[in-house]
């Protein structure tokens, strides 16, 4: 089946600064790639997607490349501020067989912005 | 758009007895819905995947028995704890895929049981 690294597990930054957190899949077949933000005690919030045949999709300070030769994902956040603070969960999901559907996440990074 | 809710936020039971937790999309159709289990600081964790009018599919090493999910309409799909534990605390969050998507998935506030 497919398997998602994520890293760092943690990140830290300054308000203002920018945050970058990557993400590798195994499974060639996954052409849909989600990011979520989930903060304390809430469920995962959908923050960005995007799918196996765009490179790149922006929305305001959010943005995910993709490299599908290379199998990886970043999820970049410019002018980082406070409340950015959270876990962010990269995911995969395949488009053919049993699993159809299903995402795979990655373990998640824990993002703290300083003011 | 694409709102998911759960019943109840949280939970507190005894050892024994069951809990049941409802998901609902409030302004769309769900062709499937997933239940998922987090405990602290880690990843979600894939319990089980149902669709409407079927037998919900379990993931390796999860009890079917102990974990009871009814789908009975594009809108609404519980899952039961059955003779919940203390080992069954968790936070449990479920998802829904709208009917017009293809594998978009949205995820409902999550639901902390707490069993004593």
């Amino acid at each position: 089946g497919e398997n998602v690294e994520q890293h760092p597990s943690t990140l830290s930054v300054q308000e203002g600064d920018s945050a970058v957190i990557k993400c590798t899949y195994s499974d060639s077949a996954s052409n849909y790639f989600p990011w979520y933000k989930q903060e304390l005690g809430k469920g995962p919030q959908l923050i960005i997607d995007i799918r196996s045949n765009v490179g790149e999709k922006k929305d305001q300070r959010i943005a995910v490349t993709l490299n599908k030769t290379a199998k990886h994902f970043s999820l970049h956040i410019t002018e980082t501020q406070p409340e950015d603070s959270a876990v962010y969960f990269c995911a995969a999901t395949p488009d053919r067989g049993s699993t159809l559907g299903r995402l795979y996440f990655g373990r998640g990074t824990q993002l703290t912005v300083w003011p | 758009g694409a709102v998911v809710s759960q019943h109840p936020s949280w939970v507190i039971c005894k050892s024994g007895t069951s809990v049941k937790i409802e998901c609902r999309s409030l302004d769309f159709q769900a062709t499937t819905m997933f239940w998922y289990r987090q405990f602290p600081k880690q990843s979600l964790m894939l319990m089980a995947t149902s669709n409407e009018g079927s037998k919900a599919t379990y993931e390796q090493g999860v009890e079917k028995d102990k974990f009871l999910i009814n789908h009975a309409s594009l809108t609404l799909s519980t899952l039961t704890v059955t003779s919940a534990h203390p080992e069954d605390s968790s936070f449990y969050i479920c998802s829904a895929t709208p009917w017009s998507s293809y594998n978009e998935q949205f995820f409902g506030p999550g639901t902390r049981l707490t069993v004593l």
